[in-house]
């Protein structure tokens, strides 16, 4: 299969605690993307790095990039409940003139109030 | 701006029959992908539409088709339904190559 691995699968944690996801894939990237799916919705985009970026902020997210061992990490700094979801990573391979990215098996996050 | 919309949002069809599953991009965007999320398998791609041409496809046999209309909209087809088709399919428009996926909330197929 061609899809990137996601651990843990599945992460139960208290709210105020972080939480960090790790992604790892198999080919050479553009950028490696990562969605949030709420339960039956579709996803939501929440950050994008570029292959030449090792490290990237937006508000509570970090993310790291690691090409010499094909593998990024998600931060979630002072988790909510609100931020229970599945979380996705998705790669988008070089050398290809379209649009397609390869998606991750998951990691579902559960915060408790 | 209006989010990418998917119709119809729930579908339950038999065996054998055929369904087409419509999507609106977000104005401007011009390439429009197709994916099917099943429990077994996850996310995986279908295909991607830019200006109408089908730029690429995944690995899905040919009961699996698409199309993609002059005003960016497009619509893919399952014919000779199978129980195994039963998933959520979930269309995405993007600006430009490389940059993020604009996700509808998909169309949730039951085959019985």
């Amino acid at each position: 299969s061609q899809q990137g691995e996601e651990d843990p699968q599945a992460l139960s944690i208290q709210e105020g605690e972080n939480a960090t996801m790790n992604c790892s894939y198999k080919t050479s990237i553009n950028n490696l993307q990562w969605y949030r799916q709420n339960s039956g919705r579709g996803l939501v985009h929440l950050i994008l790095i570029r292959s030449n970026e090792r490290e990237k902020h937006s508000g509570r997210l970090r993310v790291t990039l690691d090409t010499s061992k094909k593998s990024s990490s998600l931060l979630i700094t002072a988790s909510r409940a609100a931020d229970t979801a599945s979380y996705f990573c998705a790669t988008d391979a070089q050398n290809t003139g379209f649009q397609k990215l390869v998606f991750g098996t998951g990691t579902r996050l559960l915060v408790s109030p | 701006k209006a989010g990418v919309t998917q119709t119809p949002r729930y579908l339950i069809k038999t065996r054998g029959q055929q369904v087409t599953l419509s999507c609106s991009p977000i104005s401007g965007h011009r390439s429009v992908s197709w994916y099917q999320q099943t429990p077994g398998q996850g996310l995986q791609f279908l295909f991607e539409y830019f200006s109408e041409t089908q730029r690429n496809k995944g690995n899905f046999p040919g009961r699996f088709s698409g199309r993609q209309f002059s005003n960016s909209r497009s619509e893919m087809n399952v014919s000779t339904l199978e129980l195994g088709d039963s998933a959520l399919y979930l269309c995405a428009s993007s600006l430009s190559r490389g940059s993020p996926l604009h996700f509808g909330n998909g169309t949730r197929l039951t085959v019985t």
